[in-house]
């Protein structure tokens, strides 16, 4: 079945400095999501990327989709206190029902 | 608005006991439901969804059930309980046009 795989599994950055976290799955996406976990909390969907090589801005936050769509990645620049959390790409299953969820990145922040 | 509901936020319960959770959503109709636990400090594994009322798609065999008596309402239910059955239950929901899912509050279940 379809694999999503994101490294690192986790990352201590110290507050202001760059973060980025990686995916890649097993086969060809239609689309990818990014979802953001606060500890304690729920997964919020972030953003979707649709098509071939996209590039989308959330204010300090830049994500991207792959030439091939198998791969995506998450960069925060100049990282603060309220980025940490867990990160999870995700892609739909060719069914659609279904996502396949990558097991996350744990961001820490140090002040 | 759409929102979506889970309740108990926390539980505590017995070996061996029975568990009955509740995830309803609003501001939307026929929406696809989807039931996951996630151990601390892990992933979501995907346990149960539904596409319509009385559809259910079970992906991991265990001791776990789920029902959808009403279009808007998703239940996870156990007979009884394993310790293994210890951890956090999102419910989530999307439409049948995009995939992005939204995920209700959530519960967290502790078996002792």
């Amino acid at each position: 079945g379809q694999q999503v795989m994101q490294i690192p599994q986790y990352q201590h950055v110290q507050e202001g400095e760059d973060f980025t976290t990686y995916c890649n799955s097993s086969t060809t996406l239609s689309n990818i999501q990014w979802y953001k976990q606060r500890p304690g909390g729920h997964p919020v969907f972030l953003i979707q990327l649709v098509k071939s090589g996209e590039v989308k801005k959330q204010k300090r936050l830049t994500f991207q989709f792959g030439e091939a769509k198998k791969n995506s990645s998450l960069h925060i620049t100049a990282t603060q206190t309220t980025d940490v959390g867990t990160y999870f790409c995700a892609g739909p299953e060719t069914s659609g029902s279904r996502l396949t969820f990558g097991e996350g990145t744990q961001l820490t922040v140090n002040p | 608005s759409q929102t979506i509901h889970q309740w108990p936020a926390t539980l505590v319960q017995p070996v061996g006991s029975p568990l009955s959770l509740e995830c309803t959503v609003e501001g939307t109709s026929n929406p696809n439901l989807y039931w996951y636990r996630q151990a601390a400090g892990r992933g979501l594994q995907l346990l149960f969804y539904s596409v319509g009322i009385g559809q259910i798609s079970s992906e991991v065999p265990q001791n776990l059930s789920a029902s959808r008596p009403q279009d808007r309402q998703f239940i996870l239910s156990s007979k009884k309980l394993l310790l293994s059955d210890s951890g956090f239950y999102l419910c989530a929901w999307s439409t049948l046009l995009s995939y992005e899912q939204y995920f209700g509050p959530g519960t967290r279940l502790t078996v002792t």
